[in-house]
């Protein structure tokens, strides 16, 4: 497609239940970057991806986050019991090369967790 | 390590006239670039434009400028002939390289500047 696409918009979750947020790059595009936006201004990267393999996960918690990039399907961020402090938009963001002068930014996934 | 400073929470201008958005970076990678994206209060992320840190001209897009100082490790953001449109949150990023040349690829966020355009 010609947009990243991330799904869903929004996800509510009790604290304590599981959340998983996918993000389909543009075609074509082999890196994929996960970031969380809390309180509307801090970005904190996550993790990135090239193709299916790790690129850079040094932004990720240890425990309880999780992410896969799989062949054909979209890529995912899985967050294993959720807590409040979870809460924020997570953007997903995609690129044909790490240097790229542009990365593309899906809509984000707005996460509660109540 | 990668910092970026905005010191600006705030901004207000005036339609049609133009403003000036700051940035301060510090970094020791031996290459990189720098962008500005915009996120409105519908919360997407618009790329706005990018400076590298080896081009010899300032990067222009439309009403959009960037003021490189490389000396002064500053990129400020120069919008011209603001619109109400314009009204949004800032962001200033970078993105470096190892002294291979290898991008990291990440970027890394300033805390954004709130641009309040009034009639």
């Amino acid at each position: 497609g010609e947009e990243v696409a991330q799904t869903p918009k929004h996800l509510v979750r009790g604290e304590g239940q599981k959340a998983k947020l996918y993000c389909a790059p543009i075609k074509g595009h082999s890196y994929v970057f996960w970031y969380q936006q809390v309180l509307k201004n801090e970005f904190k990267f996550l993790i990135s991806f090239q193709n299916e393999n790790v690129f850079d996960e040094t932004g990720m918690p240890k425990e309880r986050f999780s992410a896969k990039c799989l062949p054909n399907s979209p890529c995912s961020l899985e967050i294993q019991a959720t807590k409040l402090e979870d809460s924020a938009v997570y953007f997903c963001a995609s690129s044909q090369s790490p240097g790229n002068t542009e990365a593309f930014f899906g809509q984000g996934t707005r996460l509660t967790v109540v | 390590a990668q910092k970026i400073t905005q010191t600006q929470p705030g901004m207000f201008v005036q339609e049609k006239e133009a403003v000036t958005l700051d940035c301060t970076y510090d970094t020791s990678d031996p290459s990189y670039g720098l962008f500005w994206y915009k996120q409105p209060s519908s919360g997407e992320m618009i790329f706005l434009i990018y400076q590298g840190s080896y081009d010899q001209q300032n990067a222009t897009e439309g009403r959009y400028s960037l003021n490189f100082q490389k000396a002064r490790k500053s990129a400020n953001l120069v919008i011209s002939a603001s619109q109400l449109g314009d009204s949004a949150m800032y962001f200033c990023a970078m993105r470096g390289t190892n002294a291979g040349g290898t991008s990291y690829g990440k970027l890394t966020f300033g805390q954004g500047t709130i641009l309040t355009v009034h009639p």
